[in-house]
């Protein structure tokens, strides 16, 4: 198993461009998640999946959009990347949400915006 | 609302023992998790609680006390490996389907 796999590794945009951050997961896990990291805070929720065809925001989903056509791949789309937007992307996924249910991360995917 | 407390960075020995401490409010409690992150990777899974007590796992333990909403992480016979930060995670049945929330993480040096 590859377990979750993230790209690209790094990625430099300028102000206004779009891209998408693509996640995919081999383990046949129901849920799926999009963090942001940031130097002395807390990883912060996007967006998550709960299955094929059902997402939802979390903490911080302003400026992203994603899709879950597959129980395999949930990528996420930056629209028009702004300077806030520089961070390192990590995507989870989880067999579920309750009980001891731990997350496996993709190795991250770090963001530059200029 | 919820928060997360650690602390920021800790040192300790090669060998010693260390105690990495953990206080959160919740309106739902669901769970504490503890995620080791060593620097340019992921967090991996180390330990979760969910009753009060101590959880061992080999060099590594984890305690929780849901009354006083705290938890620490214990690390024993540290090895330089251990230089790594470690982040606290509370499950909140309050937060949208039972979403984590995550501390900043401690950052944990370890000298020779």
């Amino acid at each position: 198993n590859a377990g979750v796999t993230q790209t690209p590794k790094f990625q430099v945009l300028k102000t206004g461009q779009s891209m998408t951050l693509q996640c995919a997961q081999d383990m046949n896990h129901e849920y799926m998640s999009w963090y942001r990291q940031d130097p002395g805070m807390g990883l912060r929720l996007i967006h998550y999946s709960v299955g094929a065809g059902i997402t939802d925001q979390g903490e911080v989903p302003n400026g992203y959009n994603v899709s879950r056509s597959t129980t395999e791949d949930f990528p996420l789309r930056l629209l028009s990347a702004a300077p806030s937007q520089t961070s390192v992307y990590f995507c989870a996924s989880s067999p579920g949400l309750a009980d001891s249910y731990e997350q496996y991360f993709g190795p991250g995917t770090r963001l530059t915006v200029t | 609302g919820q928060n997360i407390d650690q602390p920021t960075e800790m040192t300790a020995t090669e060998g010693a023992i260390v105690q990495i401490n953990c206080t959160y409010q919740t309106s739902g409690f669901n769970g504490l998790f503890w995620y080791q992150q060593h620097a340019g990777e992921a967090p991996t899974f180390l330990s979760y609680n969910v009753l009060d007590g101590l959880e061992e796992k080999g060099r590594f333990s984890s305690f929780l006390s849901r009354s006083k909403g705290y938890s620490y992480l214990l690390l024993k016979e540290l090895q330089m490996k251990d230089s790594a930060s470690y982040l606290c995670a509370v499950r909140d049945r309050g937060v949208s389907n039972y979403q984590l929330i995550w501390g900043a993480g401690t950052k944990l040096i370890i000298k020779p």
